[in-house]
């Protein structure tokens, strides 16, 4: 079976630009969050959205959004880009929002802004 | 304050030995999960290990156990007998109950060099 996949894997934007980043949960996993690691740190979740709604959400601006679709995959979306929002951008799913302890993680997305 | 706490930004082991990577936490709840996960130079997150709050004895997966002191808050990770693939990024976490889900919080991380 097929774990978490990302889309894309790297990827060069410029400031204030926009970027959408998808990720397809593992079959059968309605819970999809979010979480963006920068360079020497630990991942920071950002999302998460259980059958299409969100469902928590991180200590983010108001640039960053996401949506889950009929399929449980889901989109990232980040407007006016910051040199700051370079980082790896990682996916993860789950059965459900309870399962806390079944979390499965992408291989992510490096994001760099210039 | 921080929630997890990985005082450890790298340790090195020779191949083969046993080591122990440092995690403490803070929460005021009675439920909680803890978890470790490998992170190497690919990006994902590779899942370990977890231990529940109210478990009593301590989690093994194979080579690996989490000595879970909780009067101390600490979660400590133990690694039998490394390996050279076990070179990587080493991360603590917490998942909470925030009223709607499970929100893990992550330490800072600890590097591991395994060496011949």
């Amino acid at each position: 079976d097929a774990g978490v996949t990302q889309s894309p894997t790297h990827l060069i934007k410029t400031r204030g630009q926009q970027v959408t980043l998808r990720c397809s949960p593992i079959s059968g996993h309605k819970s999809v969050s979010w979480y963006q690691q920068v360079l020497g740190q630990g991942p920071q979740f950002i999302f998460q959205y259980y059958e299409k709604e969100e469902r928590g959400r991180g200590n983010f601006p108001d640039r960053f959004s996401a949506r889950q679709f009929p399929n449980y995959s889901s989109e990232l979306n980040v407007n006016a880009l910051l040199l700051g929002d370079s980082a790896l951008y990682l996916c993860a799913s789950s059965l459900d929002r309870a399962s806390g302890n079944t979390i499965y993680f992408g291989e992510g997305s490096w994001l760099t802004v210039v | 304050a921080q929630k997890i706490t990985q005082t450890q930004p790298g340790m090195f082991v020779q191949e083969k030995e046993a080591v122990t990577l440092d995690c403490t936490y803070d929460t005021s709840d009675q439920s909680y999960g803890l978890f470790w996960y490998k992170q190497p130079s690919s990006g994902e997150m590779i899942f370990l290990i977890y231990q529940g709050s109210y478990d009593e004895q301590n989690a093994t997966e194979g080579r690996y156990s989490l000595n879970f002191q909780k009067a101390r808050k600490s979660a400590n990770l133990v690694i039998s007998a490394s390996q050279l693939g076990d070179s990587a990024m080493y991360f603590c976490a917490m998942r909470e109950w925030d009223g709607g889900s499970y929100i893990p919080t992550f330490g800072r991380g600890t590097s591991l060099i395994v060496h011949p």
